[in-house]
């Protein structure tokens, strides 16, 4: 098990409303990155922070955002959730470039 | 831009033989590549990476990977598959803004008894 923490495991949300999935990083670990992945596909990056800083974001339109907060844990956000917003969102922590270790994510199931 | 392929969906092997698979990448320069399992309802757990020092990469659980420049190829084998790799396997390659990890679609490993 790594140190990256993801809450919560599960939710149900209605489209057109908000939700908010939380991060807590690897002690040490000045980076998080967030991952969305649908059904029988490979994660995709939606975006990553460095020291509270976005410095890379991925092919997700704006509804898609994201904090980072001085302990390095950190929030993604998505607004007027769509059907195919549907996936497991994932975390991961590391140092900088170094080694990315994932949370187990958060099953966000849009009805 | 940097993409990696995995060329086949779903692998099915006895226990005790070799495991084979594989993936072919593309990159403009010389690349960072990774393999990441995914059992179910469990994150993701490196197995091994690749960069740029010795081409034959060790990983954990007795996996290995060999990076092809002239194949543009990185594929992952194990000698002799046990029960518990059965999961899904994804090679992935470092985005050339040095943040995204990119991954293929995935490999599902079937292990029978």
């Amino acid at each position: 098990e790594t140190g990256v923490t993801q809450s919560p495991t599960h939710l149900i949300k209605t489209r057109g409303q908000q939700v908010t999935l939380r991060c807590s990083s690897q002690s040490g670990h000045n980076t998080v990155s967030w991952y969305q992945q649908a059904l029988g596909q490979g994660p995709q990056f939606i975006f990553q922070y460095y020291r509270e800083e976005e410095n890379g974001r991925g092919n997700f339109p704006p509804r898609f955002s994201g904090l980072q907060f001085p302990n390095y844990s950190s929030e993604l956000n998505v607004n007027a959730l769509e059907l195919d917003d549907s996936a497991l969102y994932l975390c991961a922590s590391s140092r900088a470039e170094g080694e990315a270790f994932f949370g187990q994510g958060t099953r966000l199931t849009v009805v | 831009a940097q993409s990696v392929t995995q060329l086949d969906s779903h692998v099915s092997v006895s226990e005790g033989t070799p495991v084979l698979l594989r993936c072919n990448y593309s990159s403009s320069y010389s690349p960072s590549l990774f393999w990441y399992v995914q059992h179910p309802n469990k994150g993701l757990q490196l197995l091994l990476k690749y960069t740029s020092a010795a081409t034959l990469v060790k990983g954990i659980n007795g996996f290995e990977a060999e990076f092809k420049k002239s194949e543009t190829s990185f594929h992952l084998t194990k000698p002799s598959a046990h029960m518990s790799d059965a999961a899904e396997y994804f090679c992935v390659v470092r985005g050339q803004a040095g943040t995204a990890l990119i991954f293929g679609k995935g490999t599902t490993l079937s292990v029978s008894s």
